[in-house]
């Protein structure tokens, strides 16, 4: 079985300081990690995936993300926020034992403020 | 992601009736999700298809849902005789073949029952 958990249902944090969205992982194999931002009424989009290799991912609008295998975490950086950052983020697991299922944690809302 | 085409954004149904909705892949892309968000919660996997196949619907309902992704046409999940439950946001995303591959979402399509 997989899950995902993302501890927080928000983050605040001021523009201009970094950010942090935790998530953590529980598979039976090896996991394929993501991140997906969703912001009012629209769909998903991709952020960022760790599939192997260097564990510090970077993807798009300036955030990062670093697999730490022990921890079973790949939490969500950014080292300066901006107000526009805020939305929904998602993050996500296939495990490689398992079937095609993407498993989403529950989504941690980033509010940025001014 | 603009590239995934989901069609109607909104359907409003009267309790009984039959709901379908549409979604068109990414051009190159033969593989389709449809995930379900209900208010509060994050993303729920129902099904995983290519063109002809049902290739994983672990987490499609045992009644009154079905998918299909024919060899011509968009992927159609159609929910028969809907109740308020099924009230929800419902996502396509595609994918090129697999597992690593990141999903494209598209804008959703939203379930009102009445």
């Amino acid at each position: 079985a997989q899950s995902v958990a993302q501890p927080e249902d928000q983050v605040n944090v001021a523009e201009g300081n970094p950010l942090t969205v935790k998530c953590t992982y529980s598979v039976s194999g090896n996991p394929y990690l993501f991140w997906y931002v969703q912001y009012p009424n629209r769909g998903l989009q991709f952020l960022l995936k760790y599939i192997t290799g260097d564990n510090l991912v970077k993807g798009s609008y300036g955030f990062e993300a670093e697999f730490n295998k022990s921890q079973t975490s790949f939490h969500l950086k950014k080292p300066s926020a901006l107000v526009s950052d805020s939305a929904l983020y998602f993050c996500a697991v296939r495990d490689t034992n398992s079937g095609y299922a993407l498993n989403f944690g529950k989504g941690t809302s980033l509010l940025v403020t001014p | 992601n603009a590239g995934v085409m989901q069609n109607p954004r909104h359907l409003v149904r009267r309790r009984g009736q039959e709901a379908r909705l549409r979604c068109s892949p990414m051009k190159g892309h033969s593989h389709v999700y449809w995930y379900r968000q209900l208010p509060e919660e994050g993303l729920k996997f129902m099904v995983y298809l290519q063109k002809e196949n049902i290739i994983d619907e672990s987490g499609m309902p045992k009644e009154r849902f079905s998918a299909e992704f024919p060899k011509e046409g968009p992927s159609i999940l159609r929910i028969q005789q809907v109740v308020r439950g099924d009230s929800a946001a419902y996502f396509c995303a595609s994918v090129v073949t697999g597992r690593e591959a990141e999903a494209f979402f598209g804008q959703g399509t939203r379930l009102t029952v009445v």
